[in-house]
């Protein structure tokens, strides 16, 4: 199956500022969903991008969906000490009904 | 939206005893419910697929002996780590897909936090 990498394994931000992290696809994805893992909690689904460089937005949240659909990006802007976390990435190969998850990205973030 | 229930949130047990996590769908019906084990600052490894009324289908290098699925009804699929080992020590997280919806996304349980003495 597809294995899906994600970076950076950690990101820890001053408040207010960007930040991006990114998932890469050894094969095309049929679609590519994130997940946000609060500090002890359980992941909750954010959006789910199916087509070629789609891009979507959650108010200071922004996914991308790369053109060849092996890629795609979460890109928080003004970051808040709300957006603490951990976030994953999942793809869905095209003959998979599994989802594969990256090893996610753990934001903190410093007042 | 759908709701995942799992219990118990907490387990801590003997090594050489096992342990049963239910995972439970609320408010729809599941026929496959995932079953995931996360190590710490680590992503979501999938363990097992489980389908209603059939055998789950394991992932390469998960023993099936040790870590017994069953899924007999539509909302619920119970995770068994028989002879738990301090290795065995994990955080399992299982999860579902509302079949009702569209675009599939999975909703997680709490979570089971199993500590082997």
């Amino acid at each position: 199956g597809q294995q899906v990498m994600q970076i950076p394994q950690y990101q820890h931000v001053q408040e207010g500022e960007d930040f991006t992290t990114y998932c890469n696809s050894s094969t095309t994805l049929s679609n590519i969903q994130w997940y946000k893992q609060r500090p002890g909690g359980h992941p909750v689904f954010l959006i789910q991008l199916v087509k070629s460089g789609e891009v979507k937005k959650q108010k200071r949240l922004t996914f991308q969906f790369g053109e060849a659909k092996k890629n795609s990006s979460l890109h928080i802007t003004a970051t808040q000490t709300t957006d603490v976390g951990t976030y994953f990435c999942a793809g869905r190969g095209s003959n998979d009904y599994k989802l594969s998850f990256g090893a996610g990205t753990t934001v903190t973030v410093r007042a | 939206g759908a709701v995942v229930s799992q219990h118990p949130s907490w387990v801590i047990c003997k090594s050489g005893t096992s342990v049963k996590i239910e995972c439970r769908s609320l408010d729809f019906q599941a026929t496959t419910m995932f079953w995931y084990r996360q190590f710490p600052k680590q992503s979501l490894m999938l363990m097992a697929t489980s389908n209603e009324g059939s055998k789950a289908t394991y992932e390469q290098g998960v023993e099936k002996d040790k870590f017994l699925i069953n899924h007999a009804s539509l909302t619920l699929s119970t995770l068994t780590v028989t002879s738990a080992h301090p290795e065995d020590s994990s955080f399992y997280i299982c999860s579902a897909r509302d079949p009702g919806l569209a675009i599939g996304e999975l909703f997680f349980g709490e979570g089971s936090r199993l500590t082997v003495l």
